[in-house]
């Protein structure tokens, strides 16, 4: 079973900083299949990027996600206080990575 | 409006059953697949399985096999996830997802079912 582990676990940032939040996987994945959530406390999670670098519907061009193989990137380019919550990656439609929590500075 | 719309939170004890509801508005339920993905408090996603309503495949987390089925009504766009023999690490919020086929991206997402196994 691939194992996706993200890091950094916790970052903290300010608003109008970039973050770059990483997934990687314990062995070789399909660009195709490597997703990214954003979940926000109480709410069920969002898809933000789908095919490692597409944007789903609805997404600002502030994220941008990027990689193949065994590591893929999340970009956020200048944060917005609404960006602030946990982003998952996952893999082919099921394992998750164990979420990075992006928090105010 | 596209929505999946889940049923109410529920208390169960060690080893009853749970049967949570997904019920999609908006499109068809036939035209994606359903996949069920739970969360436990403070805890990262897990995903437990997929359905197809189509043809009613299963794909199910080898983890949870033997207690959980995923099934579909169809004449009222409705999903269902039951998990039986249930224990208190089951304690969760549980989420339907919709995704086109097995393996792809989850784009709706319902609002998730708490479920708490106490005795």
């Amino acid at each position: 079973e691939i194992v996706l582990t993200q890091s950094p676990g916790t970052v903290s940032l300010s608003p109008g900083e970039r973050a770059t939040l990483s997934c990687r996987a314990s062995q070789s994945v399909s660009s195709s299949y490597l997703v990214w959530y954003q979940q926000k406390p109480g709410q069920a999670p969002r898809l933000l990027i789908y095919g490692a670098s597409s944007r789903a519907t609805g997404i600002p061009d502030r994220f941008t996600g990027s990689g193949s193989g065994t590591d893929f990137t999340l970009t956020i380019s200048r944060l917005e206080p609404e960006d602030f919550a946990v982003y998952y990656c996952q893999q082919f439609g099921r394992t998750f990575g164990q979420g990075t929590k992006l928090e105010i500075k | 409006q596209v929505q999946l719309v889940q049923s109410g939170a529920e208390v169960k004890k060690p080893g009853a059953s749970m049967k949570v509801s997904c019920k999609a508005s908006g499109y068809t339920l036939t035209n994606y697949g359903v996949n069920w993905v739970r969360q436990a408090p403070g805890q990262g996603l897990e995903w437990m399985g997929w359905i197809s309503p189509y043809n009613g495949n299963t794909n199910y987390a080898q983890k949870l096999h033997g207690r959980v089925t995923m099934t579909t009504d169809t004449s009222t766009n409705t999903a269902y996830m039951e998990l039986r023999s249930l224990r208190s690490d089951d304690t969760a919020v549980y989420y339907c997802a919709r995704g086109k086929q097995l393996y792809d991206a989850f784009d709706i997402w319902g609002q998730g079912t708490m479920v708490t196994v106490s005795s």
